[in-house]
C-alpha cells in the first residue's frame, strides 16, 4: 500500500532562514505529488504539484525517485508562510486514491 | 464563483444514531470527493463521485456512503455512528474525475463530534 510520511510535526524558523519540508513516498507506480496548505482560519488549497514544475509563492519541489522524497523548499521565508503543510500522492493510471501525510506545522518567527 | 459549501457546519450525534453531510461543489464541478479529517488518522480519502456514480473507494467500512445528485451536489451518510466517527469531514471538487492532476478545491468542512 502506498505512504506518505512527513517526518516533522512541527517547523520553526525565523525569517529570512531557507526553509525544508520533508516528504517521503512509498508506492512502486509512477506517483503523482502534491502540496497543500492550509492557512489559519482557512481551506486546505492546493499549493504545487511536481507535474507542473512551478514555483508558487516562491516554493518548489522536486521529485526525486530515487529517494522516494519530493522535500518543499524555500530560500527565504516569509511570516505570511506560517500553515499547516501537507504531501499527498495521488495514484496514476486512472485509480484515484490520495494519500496525505500527518502534516507539518510551519511557524515563521519575525 | 462561489466555493465549494458543505452543511451543516457543526453536528452533534448520539452513538448508534445516523447522520448526512451536504457538499455543493463549484460550479461547473462534477467531481466530489470526501475526506475524513481526524487528529489520529490525519487526512483520510473516503470516495469519489462523478456524475452520480461512485469511481474511488478509500478503505472505510459499508457504514459510510455517499450518493451525488444530477447537479453534481453530493451528499454523504454515516450510519450507526461510532464514538470514533468524530472528526471533521472535508469534500473536494474538481472538473474531471480520475483527477490524480487535477486541482480540489476544498469546502470549510462539516465538524462531528458523535457523544
Amino acid at each position: 500500500a502506498q505512504r506518505v510520511t512527513q517526518p516533522e510535526k512541527l517547523l520553526s524558523v525565523f525569517k529570512g532562514a531557507p526553509v525544508e519540508l520533508k516528504c517521503n513516498y512509498s508506492y512502486s507506480g509512477s506517483p503523482e505529488l502534491f502540496w497543500y496548505v492550509q492557512y489559519s482560519r482557512q481551506r486546505l488549497q492546493l499549493l504545487l504539484r511536481h507535474i507542473s514544475r512551478e514555483s508558487i509563492k516562491g516554493f518548489t519541489a522536486d521529485l526525486n525517485k530515487g529517494e522516494t522524497s519530493f522535500h518543499l523548499k524555500k530560500p527565504f521565508a516569509q511570516e505570511e508562510d506560517s500553515a499547516m503543510y501537507y504531501c499527498a500522492l495521488h495514484l496514476s493510471g486512472g485509480s484515484y486514491i490520495p494519500t496525505f501525510g500527518r502534516g507539518t506545522s510551519l511557524i515563521v518567527h519575525p | 464563483k462561489a466555493g465549494v459549501t458543505q452543511t451543516p457546519r457543526y453536528l452533534i450525534k448520539t452513538r448508534g444514531q445516523q447522520v448526512t453531510l451536504s457538499c455543493s461543489p463549484i460550479s461547473g464541478h462534477r467531481s466530489v470527493s470526501w475526506y475524513q479529517q481526524t487528529p489520529g488518522q490525519g487526512l483520510q480519502f473516503l470516495f469519489e463521485y462523478f456524475s452520480e456514480t461512485q469511481r474511488n473507494k478509500g478503505n472505510f467500512p459499508g457504514r459510510f456512503s455517499g450518493r451525488q445528485f444530477s447537479n453534481s451536489r453530493s451528499e454523504m451518510n454515516v450510519s450507526t455512528l461510532e464514538l470514533g466517527d468524530s472528526a471533521l469531514y472535508l469534500c473536494a471538487s474538481s472538473t474531471t474525475t480520475s483527477g490524480s492532476t487535477n486541482e480540489q478545491f476544498f469546502g470549510p468542512g462539516t465538524r462531528l463530534t458523535v457523544l
